[in-house]
């Protein structure tokens, strides 16, 4: 099976400052998924990453998939409290897998 | 894209008792799975349910606790039977996945037993 590790387990920044969260896989990955879960609520897609060194942006976040393939970083520029939040990073293979999640907390 | 709603989305239940949660996709999906969250964990799957065949569960969960339904391609039911305050999770149905798809996912049904 495949693993997906994430990094930082827990993140607490002040307002303004900018973040990254790390995605390893323990293989290729064939595509990897960022989502973000607001606490208590259900799970909201941010971007999907395919090809090797792809780079995406939404708004204030940029995702990463290195060469490789076998890690992504999600990037926060400027964090606002609107950014706090449960992060998950995704891949799919027999089944869908996800990481270990990093919980991020935005001081006003 | 796929719409997925879900109902209920949420509820307090006791102990012993048995909730059914519906899953309602705007399209045909061959396949649909059920996730659970619980407190300050990550996602971790029930279930794969096909329709037409028994659903396929993980380790650690069985039919017996966790009975789902698949009646047609674009609803499925879970249920959680007999709960005790452990099943207080969120529960998540989803679609789509594989190496060329986009995994979307229903809004989740908050469940608290108390």
């Amino acid at each position: 099976s495949q693993e997906l590790e994430q990094s930082p387990q827990s993140l607490i920044v002040q307002e303004g400052k900018n973040l990254t969260i790390n995605c390893t896989s323990s293989k290729t990955l064939y595509g990897l998924y960022w989502y973000k879960q607001k606490y208590g609520e259900g799970l909201i897609f941010l971007m999907m990453l395919q090809k090797g060194g792809e780079e995406k942006s939404h708004e204030k976040i940029t995702a990463k998939l290195d060469e490789k393939k076998q890690q992504s970083s999600l990037h926060i520029t400027a964090s606002q409290p609107s950014h706090a939040g449960i992060y998950l990073c995704g891949a799919p293979g027999n089944q869908f897998y996800f990481g270990t999640g990093t919980s991020l907390t935005v001081i006003p | 894209s796929a719409v997925i709603s879900q109902k209920p989305s949420r509820d307090i239940c006791q102990r012993g008792t048995s909730l059914t949660i519906q899953c309602q996709v705007d399209s045909q999906v061959t396949m649909m799975f059920w996730y659970r969250q619980q407190p300050g964990q990550s996602l971790t799957l029930i279930a794969t349910a096909n329709q037409g065949s028994e659903a396929t569960y993980e380790s650690g969960f069985v039919i017996d606790k966790f009975p789902i339904s698949r009646p047609n391609l674009t609803f499925s039911t879970l249920t959680v039977s007999n709960m005790s305050p452990e099943d207080s999770s969120i529960y998540l149905c989803s679609v789509g996945g594989g190496a060329a798809e986009t995994q979307y996912f229903g809004p989740g049904t908050r469940l608290l037993v108390l």
